[in-house]
């Protein structure tokens, strides 16, 4: 099994709600990070766990709460989200250290009203 | 943070052409990866280079680190239609940051 898989794949949520994000992985892998992709940019980086604890947070705002319940589970929970936070989120994993390629799952698409 | 450049930002061909990007680092790095990103999908990842002057080839596409390793390119032969999407090289800092260049979106005219 080499997917990453992400539920859901859309979501459209007002500013007062609260959500999560889900991504999972059966590969193995030790490093799982979260991507925020804006329409014709790059993946961002958010958020890496390594070994299950949070190893890089890229002054990502607090309305974004990253979760690792373990080592196949990867979640992402939304709090008071803004207009300008609507964007595709992927999820991604890899065995970790330098040099191991990453696999994305298929994202979710967020919308924020 | 660091930003990674990648030239052209966009480029159309007629199908058949070639087609090169450029990814440059103002670091020396330890080894670089290139992901496509199909229209509505998600980066898959298509090779990784490690060596000074490291060429490495996937049918038409061909890859290439620099010798100095700050700089690298993907060339596709003849382009075809399945080609179109975003190529992105990608960069690691640390152990687990990978940081992706600003990617250049292929389109191709058939």
């Amino acid at each position: 099994d080499t997917e990453v898989t992400q539920t859901p794949k859309h979501l459209v949520m007002g500013m007062t709600n609260k959500k999560s994000l889900k991504c999972e992985q059966h590969m193995g892998h030790r490093a799982m990070y979260w991507y925020k992709q804006k329409a014709k940019k790059p993946p961002e980086l958010m958020f890496v766990y390594s070994y299950e604890k949070l190893s890089i947070n890229e002054s990502v705002p607090s309305r974004f709460s990253p979760e690792c319940p373990n080592s196949s589970l990867l979640n992402l929970h939304l709090h008071a989200l803004q207009p300008e936070d609507s964007a595709l989120y992927l999820c991604a994993s890899s065995l970790g250290g330098r040099g191991t390629e990453a696999f994305f799952g298929q994202g979710t698409r967020l919308t924020v009203v | 943070g660091q930003q990674v450049m990648q030239i052209p930002q966009y480029q159309h061909v007629q199908e058949g052409e070639d087609f090169t990007t450029y990814c440059n680092s103002s670091t020396t790095l330890s080894n670089i990866q290139w992901y496509k990103q199909r229209p509505g999908g998600h980066p898959v990842f298509l090779i990784q280079l490690v060596k000074s002057g490291e060429v490495k080839k996937q049918k038409r596409l061909t890859f290439q680190f620099g010798e100095a390793k700050k700089n690298s390119s993907l060339h596709i032969t003849a382009t075809q239609t399945t080609d179109v999407g975003t190529y992105f090289c990608a960069l690691p800092f640390g152990n687990e940051k990978l940081t992706f260049g600003t990617g250049t979106r292929l389109t191709i005219i058939p």
